[in-house]
């Protein structure tokens, strides 16, 4: 089955503690993206990357760290230095602009993970 | 002003009835939208995509979009219980990054 993976489902940590979330795609897409969503907000962007070994800031990168040295993995570190971490972390995948518009501009989904904090 | 914005509601609508859901985004130069639909507690799902004004109809779902007015709504006809989510409207201008409104609570009252 093609998708989107993220794991795990549900994450603890303690304050001050380094933790990485994993996002695996099998869909062949290009770009994949990192999102958090806190309570009665959007979705809020942190992180994106278009192409293997290349990533941009979005809206809220202060605090996590990213990489992308295979086309189909996109983890993300969320640091100490984050305030405020306790979050629904959401990852997502686009076929990329090597396809065709529009369908190439779709956004996927993986099931999510769910960190907090102590 | 935000890129995207949605009644939070929530919505209530009788089971069978029509839901209606809206959404306005500020960039004109917006070129594809989407409308997903989030359960509470799982990831958002996306059931429709549009680009060109007009409306497009998918089964029970039809996304309408008015470029001029900066406008795209979703109906749901007949609606489910199932149907009990928050819808997310989604905009694209043709770049790499996405813009999600806050959301629409909808609840289908059997």
């Amino acid at each position: 089955d093609g998708g989107i993976t993220q794991s795990p489902k549900y994450l603890f940590r303690k304050e001050g503690q380094n933790v990485t979330l994993s996002c695996e795609q099998n869909l062949n897409h290009d770009a994949m993206y990192w999102y958090r969503q806190d309570p009665g907000q959007g979705l809020r962007l942190i992180y994106y990357s278009q192409i293997v070994n290349d990533f941009q800031k979005g809206d809220i990168a202060e605090g996590y760290s990213v990489s992308r040295e295979k086309k189909e993995s996109f983890p993300l570190t969320v640091t100490s230095a984050q305030k405020n971490p306790t979050a629904f972390y959401l990852c997502a995948s686009t076929p990329g602009y090597g396809s065709s518009w529009p369908a190439g501009y779709e956004q996927y989904f993986g099931p999510g993970t769910r960190l907090t904090v102590t | 002003q935000k890129e995207v914005e949605q009644n939070s509601g929530p919505l209530s609508v009788p089971e069978g009835a029509i839901a209606s859901l809206n959404c306005t985004y500020s960039d004109r130069v917006s070129q594809s939208f989407f409308w997903y639909r989030q359960y509470s507690g799982k990831s958002p799902e996306l059931i429709m995509s549009i680009y060109s004004n007009g409306d497009k109809e998918d089964g029970r779902f039809t996304a309408q979009l008015n470029k001029a007015s900066q406008y795209v709504s979703l109906l749901i006809r007949d609606s489910q219980p199932s149907d009990s989510a928050t819808y997310l409207c989604a905009v694209n201008r043709r770049g790499n990054q996405f813009y999600f409104g806050t959301g629409t609570s909808l609840t289908v009252i059997p």
